[in-house]
């Protein structure tokens, strides 16, 4: 069963400091990796959707990255702001279940002004 | 396209009622699933369709009934409400491919 894990569990930052935490996925059977960013009391809205070992993607100041060798993925935010705070989620296809997203706990970032 | 719909946006319920949540996409999306949000749980697969008249069991289905008539529409039922069912429900859908799951904008739900 495909196991994805997040780390940290949580993230206190200052305004304009940069940030990033890590998405570890095994890199058996990998298909694809996604990730969410998730404001209290909204929906997950989707950030990135990466496929390809060395993918970089970028949405303002908000980056990832991904190696399907090692099996892990960073998300960095350059100059965190306030609006930045929410819980990021990745996720990934399990093929052994149908393609169904796994989740994985989330981090839960605080940007302090 | 409107997305994901969901409705209700807020339900309150007493012991032992039941009820159906509503999900609906217009994206053609193949693949749709339930979600709970629970505090410090993250988020919890309840139950999934890889189609219309194909349904399969996520980690919480206990409690819940589903079912893919349409590929635009996959209710979500509750058979007898219980105080352990209240929380956010989400409803998702994504097509084939590494495709971008999208997530109606769920439902609050209390059950008394």
């Amino acid at each position: 069963i495909l196991n994805v894990e997040q780390s940290p569990q949580s993230l206190h930052v200052q305004e304009g400091d940069s940030t990033n935490f890590t998405c570890s996925f095994p890199s058996s059977n990998f298909y694809a990796l996604h990730w969410y960013r998730w404001e209290t009391a909204k929906s997950p809205e989707a950030l990135f959707v990466m496929t390809l070992n060395g993918d970089e993607k970028k949405k303002g100041r908000i980056s990832a990255t991904l190696n399907t060798k090692e099996g892990y993925s960073y998300l960095y935010i350059k100059g965190s702001q306030p609006e930045d705070s929410a819980t990021y989620l990745c996720a990934s296809p399990s093929l052994n279940q149908g393609g169904k997203l796994i989740f994985g706990q989330g981090t839960e970032l605080s940007v302090k002004p | 396209n409107a997305g994901v719909t969901q409705t209700p946006k807020f339900q309150v319920l007493k012991t032992g009622q039941s009820m159906t949540l509503q999900c609906a996409q217009d994206m053609n999306h193949e693949y749709m699933s339930w979600y709970r949000q629970d505090p410090g749980m993250g988020l919890r697969l309840i139950h999934y369709s890889v189609g219309a008249g194909i349904t399969d069991q996520g980690e919480v289905p206990n409690g819940y009934n589903v079912s893919r008539s349409t590929t635009e529409d996959f209710p979500l039922r509750l058979l007898s409400a219980a105080p352990s069912q209240t929380s956010v429900y989400f409803c998702a859908s994504v097509g084939w491919g590494a495709d971008t799951q999208y997530f109606g904008p769920g439902t609050r739900l209390t059950v008394l």
